[in-house]
């Protein structure tokens, strides 16, 4: 069955990076594209960007340009987000999701979140 | 970038019946609209994919319909573990693939 499993917890200052691991298990992981979405405590769904785990071509929010890389590592499965320059309001559950299918890229398959605290 | 307005914010319905729920985008999405429904402490689970395509499990009282910009969710026969918090998402057109505020499905 398909799983994403992610890195634990993390406490950051501002200022600092963090990097955010996402192993997938049960297909085939370059088929098929990952995205990263975020989520606010008590608010809604935030889409961060996406990664396709066959080339590692990206795409990410404009709101995040800059600070944000997704990687892929196909020896391993694995996906990583990478954020940099944290604020408070990057404070969030980070979630990485599969693709859906082939050719819809809602998504399918998530993994578990990873709370990502930013604090002085 | 596309803008999804879902409405209402919140939606109080006894178990049992039927919940409409509303999604509109600022433009055109064709029918890459997704639903996604999500539980307190949980991450979201996807319900619908291509405006009306159920996901792997999804119960069949759960249903999608729309295209370009005015979509529906309906859930039928409200069950007592479908009280959440529903999003809609176009990915259409990126970046971003923008989600909805989110409709909250509460008990009446």
């Amino acid at each position: 069955q398909v799983q994403l499993v992610q890195s634990g917890a993390e406490v950051k200052k501002p200022g600092a990076s963090v990097k955010v691991s996402c192993k997938a298990s049960g297909y085939t992981f370059t088929t098929y594209g990952i995205s990263w979405v975020r989520q606010a405590p008590g608010q809604g769904l935030e889409w961060m960007g996406w990664i396709s785990a066959y080339n590692g071509n990206t795409n990410y929010a404009q709101k995040l340009q800059g600070r944000v890389t997704m990687t892929s590592d196909t020896s391993t499965s694995t996906a990583y987000m990478e954020l940099r320059s944290l604020r408070s309001d990057d404070t969030a559950v980070y979630y990485c999701a599969r693709d859906q299918s082939l050719i819809a890229a809602a998504a399918g398959y998530w993994g578990q979140g990873t709370l990502v605290t930013v604090s002085s | 970038e596309i803008v999804m307005t879902q409405s209402p914010a919140t939606l109080s319905v006894s178990p049992g019946e039927r919940a409409t729920l509303s999604c509109r985008a600022s433009q055109s999405v064709s029918s890459n609209l997704a639903w996604y429904q999500q539980k307190p402490g949980q991450a979201p689970r996807l319900l619908i994919y291509g405006a009306s395509t159920r996901a792997t499990g999804i119960p069949a009282r759960f249903s999608g319909s729309g295209s370009g910009t005015e979509f529906t969710l309906t859930i039928n026969s409200l069950q007592s573990e479908d009280f959440a918090v529903y999003y809609c998402q176009q990915y259409n057109n990126w970046p971003p693939y923008t989600f909805g505020q989110g409709t909250k499905l509460e008990i009446k």
